[in-house]
């Protein structure tokens, strides 16, 4: 049972360039989220899914799109990447409310 | 939307004493969570508690929603204590997290 697993660990990106995130969980969650977090904050809301086929904005939704076509996928694109997306990336799954968090993609835009 | 904010900002510890977290919400949740980001940037679950006291080893905490606050408790604290404690709440059905901006706590020798 890995719990949710994130796809890359670091990532480098030009300004423009586009490049997608994978989050899987194995627990059979049907909520999934996505946040970033910036140097001294809390984690911030990007887009969430409340099940297959389904995905809504969070509080930062901006320049990134989302897609739940399988229960245990969430994927985050970036289309055009800014130097503003650079941050640590955190997917979380959950079932009755309590969130598990995966272990983050670092993504760095020069 | 609703606020949450955590102090002390930052806590500096010697191994063994014990100190207490808090976090305040504006609002009514539905849920509250709290973690710790280790320093490996990990994010661990440690308890999730929208009412009443729970424990878990050294640590416990308290939430009494009619008065809109938590606490964490760190007994007999541990150089593995140190990182970044958040407590996060949620107001609606969907889950959506609310995260306070940390307590930042590093235990020395």
């Amino acid at each position: 049972n890995a719990g949710v697993t994130q796809t890359p660990k670091f990532r480098v990106l030009k300004t423009g360039q586009s490049m997608t995130l994978l989050c899987a969980q194995d627990m059979n969650h049907e909520y999934m989220y996505w946040y970033r977090q910036d140097p001294g904050m809390g984690l911030r809301l990007i887009h969430y899914s409340v099940g297959e086929g389904t995905t809504a904005k969070g509080e930062v939704p901006d320049g990134y799109n989302v897609s739940r076509l399988k229960k245990q996928n969430f994927l985050l694109g970036l289309e055009s990447a800014a130097p503003s997306q650079t941050s640590v990336y955190f997917c979380a799954s959950s079932y009755a409310n309590e969130q598990f968090f995966g272990p983050g993609t670092r993504l760095t835009v020069l | 939307g609703i606020q949450v904010e955590q102090s002390p900002p930052d806590l500096i510890l010697q191994e063994g004493a014990n100190s207490t977290l808090r976090c305040n919400f504006s609002d009514s949740v539905n849920n509250l969570q709290w973690f710790h980001q280790n320093p490996w940037g990990q994010l661990i679950n440690l308890f999730y508690i929208p009412s009443g006291t729970k424990q878990n080893g050294r640590l416990s905490a308290t939430t009494v929603a009619t008065e809109r606050y938590s606490l964490l408790y760190i007994s007999s604290s541990q150089t593995t204590d140190s990182g970044v404690y958040f407590c996060a709440v949620t107001t609606d059905s969907w889950g959506k997290l609310q995260f306070g901006a940390g307590t930042q706590v590093v235990v020395t020798p």
